[in-house]
């Protein structure tokens, strides 16, 4: 079936402008994650979403950054006022509630 | 705080030989799963393996082998008969039981020589 698919692929945005990335998890997934990687580092937590629960945004690293999933699947992780700090590939994933996670390809965001 | 370390940033390997790559964690707890992830160049991370805590038994995948010592902290990976197409950045992550905040490691970089 379908895996885990995010747009944009690469987004290239100027330094203070807002931008929104798409996640679409696996049918029937109730967990979602993002994760954010920047250039030669590991992958950094950011938020997490499991079903009904309230997600887990322990590790968002400023008020920029927010998250939602609406209807349980689809999900939009929107950076305001973005900063070159910013710059990484944004990965998301989702899972059954105790399966493992499957990724997607990432948006690749570079601010200008 | 739980960590997960990988020490060694880039390994290679000649084509049809054997590799290990190293990962310690650190935790207090007793439960938790640990697994190898696969990024190549397309950035699409690729589950390898995955090892429970309360399982002894070493996992295995096809060319893929764990050795995973819990009182050690350290699950390592083994690939054998290296093939080209092994050549990415390899994850160690470490999930807690009854939580979905997966740790990742630094990642190591395989390069598979022909």
């Amino acid at each position: 079936g379908a895996g885990v698919s995010q747009s944009p692929s690469n987004k290239v945005t100027e330094k203070g402008k807002d931008v929104e990335l798409r996640c679409d998890p696996i049918s029937g997934h109730t967990a979602l994650y993002w994760y954010r990687q920047s250039l030669g580092q590991g992958l950094e937590f950011l938020i997490y979403f499991q079903g009904n629960s309230a997600p887990d945004k322990s590790g968002l690293p400023s008020d920029r950054f927010s998250a939602e999933r609406t209807g349980g699947s689809v999900s939009t992780l929107t950076i305001q006022r973005t900063q070159q700090e910013d710059s990484a590939v944004y990965l998301c994933a989702s899972s059954l509630a105790a399966g493992v996670a499957n990724f997607g390809p990432g948006t690749r965001l570079t601010v200008t | 705080a739980q960590t997960v370390t990988q020490s060694q940033p880039e390994m290679s390997v000649q084509e049809a030989e054997t590799v290990t790559l190293s990962c310690t964690y650190d935790t207090s707890e007793s439960d938790y799963y640990l697994f190898w992830y696969k990024q190549p160049p397309s950035r699409q991370m690729i589950l390898v393996i995955r090892q429970e805590a309360y399982k002894q038994q070493n996992a295995t995948e096809n060319r893929f082998s764990v050795n995973f010592q819990k009182a050690a902290k350290s699950f390592s990976l083994k690939i054998s008969d290296s093939q080209l197409g092994d050549a990415a950045m390899y994850f160690c992550a470490y999930r807690p039981s009854g939580t979905y905040k997966y740790i990742f490691g630094t990642g190591t970089r395989l390069k598979v020589l022909a």
